[in-house]
């Protein structure tokens, strides 16, 4: 069983389109993230959230909207797609009182 | 403000050639230092956590150690199969629930047979 799922593995659309993508994790961790990789592998947090709950919201435009339903899962929306939003997110997941994280396996967005 | 910087950028290795990874970091208060692996394609893929500086771990053919300032990977007779991007991350205090790790760039490393 995948600990961390995310989907789709792969997006590509095009400019001005509004796209999401979703996470579920099956560890029963408290806490999820999402992060940005970009095309120098740099890991960079975006949003933190703790049993539904938003912890960090980093300098992150507002067309990036998270959302939590439950504490097993983190969708990130994203509106108006932008060239520079192309890169590899990453969702992540923690116990409260953490001891590193585990990550899936990646979505890598193209805007064309 | 926490950062952590990598060096070597890149690495190239003879199978069997040991060497060492660096991370030197600049943290608030350290609750955590992490080593992860990434393959391309993937998620990175956790290998130690280090809480206090003296301490070591080990797995297979690595070796982290910690300092006040900085770690250290240390790769033992490397193999092909050992070849990825290494990252290395840290927690500060005061934690709180959903603190994030900050990453360094990390380094990749490629083995050749």
């Amino acid at each position: 069983d995948t600990a961390v799922s995310q989907t789709p593995k792969y997006l590509v659309t095009q400019m001005g389109n509004d796209k999401s993508i979703k996470c579920e994790q099956n560890l029963g961790h408290d806490t999820m993230y999402w992060y940005k990789q970009d095309s120098k592998k740099f890991l960079k947090i975006m949003f933190s959230y703790n049993n539904k709950e938003l912890i960090i919201n980093e300098t992150v435009p507002n067309r990036f909207s998270p959302k939590s339903p439950d504490k097993a899962h983190l969708n990130l929306h994203i509106n108006s797609l932008e060239l520079g939003d192309s890169a590899v997110y990453f969702c992540a997941s923690s116990q409260r009182q953490g001891n590193g994280y585990t990550f899936g396996s990646g979505t890598r967005l193209t805007v064309v | 403000e926490d950062q952590v910087t990598q060096s070597p950028e890149a690495l190239r290795l003879q199978e069997g050639e040991s060497s060492s990874l660096n991370c030197s970091y600049t943290v608030s208060g350290l609750r955590g230092l992490f080593w992860y692996r990434q393959d391309p394609g993937k998620g990175p893929e956790f290998l130690f956590t280090l809480y206090s500086a003296g301490e070591e771990k080990e797995k297979e053919r690595l070796k982290a150690t910690l300092t006040k300032k900085e770690s250290f990977l240390h790769i033992t007779a490397p193999k092909p199969e050992d070849s990825a991007t290494y990252l290395c991350a840290v927690q500060g205090a005061p934690f709180q629930a959903g603190t994030a790790l900050i990453f360094g760039k990390g380094t990749t490393l490629s083995v050749s047979s």
